[in-house]
Formats: structure tokens, sequence, C-alpha cells
């Protein structure tokens, strides 16, 4: 089962520009987090946002965490061609289990 | 430090053949998981381990999947009987501990190929 829906499903843009990637789930939450993957490698974990926290950035990346709505976002301003990846968002369902969605796909271009 | 650690990177079976997975997390990790991906698609849970409590199987797809932790460390995925549906990349994940009240991050491996043919 998901958790997190990424949307959109696959993003292309120009070096430099910003990028963001959106994420919905469904049950509540103490902790979302954000994982980039590049293509034949494993997961690498990027940012935590906890549920009492509106907003976090870590360098280049911006995460906004809106519990009402059940979303969060990640923004990567003056993408690079080193930042094509998929990327994910993931979260705790009933349990212990992450549970991961099924990504946005960025490619930047230079 | 080493990280986690997955073997073989790929591998080909026929169908109706077993398969064994091995990762090795990261040192004093508690917690290790188990996912599967499919091309283009995103992690599918399969199993975690916690310590010594007994794993969450509630991902396993057919009774087919098994998994077991030996001494807290190395986990082996064995699939039984393989089907061509099974091909997919099998990722291994460690953390400190897991649960979402400690904030620990997972850490994974690069996977493991699995093509059935």
């Amino acid at each position: 089962s998901q958790q997190g829906e990424e949307d959109p499903q696959a993003l292309s843009i120009q070096e430099g520009e910003n990028a963001t990637m959106n994420c919905s789930y469904k049950t509540s939450i103490n902790n979302l987090q954000w994982y980039r993957q590049n293509s034949g490698r494993g997961l690498v974990h990027l940012i935590l946002i906890r549920s009492n926290e509106r907003e976090k950035h870590s360098g280049r990346l911006r995460v906004t965490l809106d519990t009402s709505k059940k979303s969060s976002s990640l923004l990567i301003t003056a993408s690079r061609a080193a930042d094509t990846a998929s990327y994910f968002c993931a979260s705790y369902q009933a349990g212990t289990a992450l549970i991961f969605g099924k990504g946005t796909t960025l490619s930047v271009s230079s | 430090g080493a990280g986690v650690s997955q073997s073989p990177s790929n591998k080909v079976t026929e169908k109706g053949k077993d398969v064994e997975l091995r990762c090795d997390p990261i040192s004093g990790h508690t917690a290790l998981y188990w996912y599967r991906q499919s091309l283009g698609q995103g992690l599918e849970f399969l199993i975690y381990f916690q310590g010594n409590s007994a794993p969450d199987k509630s991902g396993l797809p057919s009774d087919r999947f098994s998994a077991e932790r030996t001494g807290g460390s190395v986990s082996t995925l064995t699939i039984q009987r393989t089907q061509q549906e099974d091909s997919a990349v099998y990722l291994c994940a460690s953390s400190l501990v897991a649960g979402e009240d400690y904030n620990s991050p997972l850490h994974f491996g690069n996977g493991t190929r699995l093509t059935v043919t």
C-alpha cells in the first residue's frame, strides 16, 4: 500500500530553474521524510520534517508540511544536472514500517 | 564507515528455482527493512526487523517469500519457486531504530536486481 503519493510523476527543467515536487499522504504522521534515488542506486535520505514544523531548509532544499491538507512539498532551488534523480516522500503507516510513494522523476538538462 | 551492503548485485534465475538475497546492515543498526522496486515504480514494503522483536511480515506478497535475520545483523531474503513477476530490484535498508517516534533515517544498499527467466 502507498502512504504518500508524489506529484508530478515526471518533471523536466533547465539548469538554474527551481523544481517543486508535492506529496500527499493518507494517515496522521509524526514526521515525513524525503529521499533521492539516482539511477541504479539505493535511496539516500535528504531531509525529515516533524509534524510540528511547517518549513525546513537544508542547503538548496526547502521542505514544507501542511498537516491540515496532509501534504508536503520539496523545493530544489537553482537546480543542477546532478540533481537528476527520482525523489520519494515517505512516512510511517499504522506501525513502524516506513512507506514510500511512487516518486517524482526529475530531469535537469544543461 | 561501511554502508549497507547487498549481494549479489545481480541475479538471473530460472522460473521455479529458489533464490537467496543477502543484506549486511550498518553495524549497530537495530532495524532492518526489505523493499521491492519494480521497473519505474515506487518501493513496496516487504518485511522489517527491529532488534529481537518478531518481524513485521505484513508486506510479504506470498508464502513463497521469507526472511530471517541472524544474530541481529545479517539478513537473508529467500524467494522459493520464483515466478517471472518476482523480477524486480530488492532493496535492503537499516536504521538505528525503527518507528516514527525516533526519527531515524533509513540507509539503503544499492539493491539486488533479480531477473526470473
